[in-house]
């Protein structure tokens, strides 16, 4: 079975430019989890989904982070404007079952913001 | 707010002794607990799922072990191999979501 699927692996942009990751869960998997690592703050949970639909954001940084499920197999996350400081390694990750599942991850996206 | 702690925070050993890497924490209401391995620039991969209602997990030369009214769980790695060089990270789900470990990063010296 196909783990996680994110894109792009590497991105480096500039300051202000638009930034948009992508993921492709688990087929099957009805959580989806965006979680972004550093250094400083080790892995933070950003928002996550069930069944396509977001159910806790809380973890979004700024207003200038979004992201959206537009169907089951698909998840975007965009910042814009992004800032030197959105500089980590965003993880996307799926889940099969609501709090019994174990979570499998993406590879991840590392993000410079120059 | 669940707080997990992951002590020590490096752990270096010679090639061949058992590995015993720590994880505690704050709020026993948990539904599983993961423990997950890191390669330097990789992503997360999945070693161990215990339930809630589980003591232990064993897979291969890993046991993880859990005492949910404590809020400990422990990762046992027998007889260490180069290999096994990696951060390893535990994370406790309560609700929906991982709250994650700082990590415990181990080098084994051949």
């Amino acid at each position: 079975d196909a783990g996680v699927i994110q894109s792009p692996r590497h991105e480096v942009t500039e300051m202000g430019q638009e930034v948009t990751l992508r993921c492709k869960p688990i087929s099957g998997h009805d959580y989806l989890f965006w979680y972004r690592q550093t250094m400083m703050r080790g892995l933070e949970l950003l928002i996550y989904f069930n069944n396509n639909v977001p159910i806790d954001d809380s973890g979004m940084p700024e207003d200038r982070f979004s992201a959206k499920m537009p169907n089951a197999s698909f998840s975007t996350l965009k910042i814009q404007p992004s800032e030197p400081r959105d500089s980590a390694v965003y993880f996307c990750a799926s889940s099969l079952l609501s709090t019994s599942g174990a979570l499998g991850f993406g590879p991840g996206t590392r993000l410079t913001v120059l | 707010k669940q707080e997990v702690t992951q002590i020590p925070a490096a752990l270096s050993v010679p090639e061949g002794e058992n590995l015993v890497l720590n994880c505690s924490f704050t709020d026993s209401a948990i539904y599983n607990l993961q423990w997950f391995r890191q390669d330097p620039g990789k992503g997360l991969t999945s070693l161990l799922l215990i339930q809630s209602s589980q003591r232990e997990q064993t897979s291969g030369r890993l046991n993880a072990s859990l005492d949910k009214s404590s809020g400990r769980s422990t990762l046992y790695i027998a007889a260490s191999q180069p290999g096994d060089s990696a951060t390893y990270l535990c994370a406790v789900r309560d609700d929906y979501k991982l709250s994650f470990g700082a990590g415990t990063t181990v080098t084994v010296r051949a």
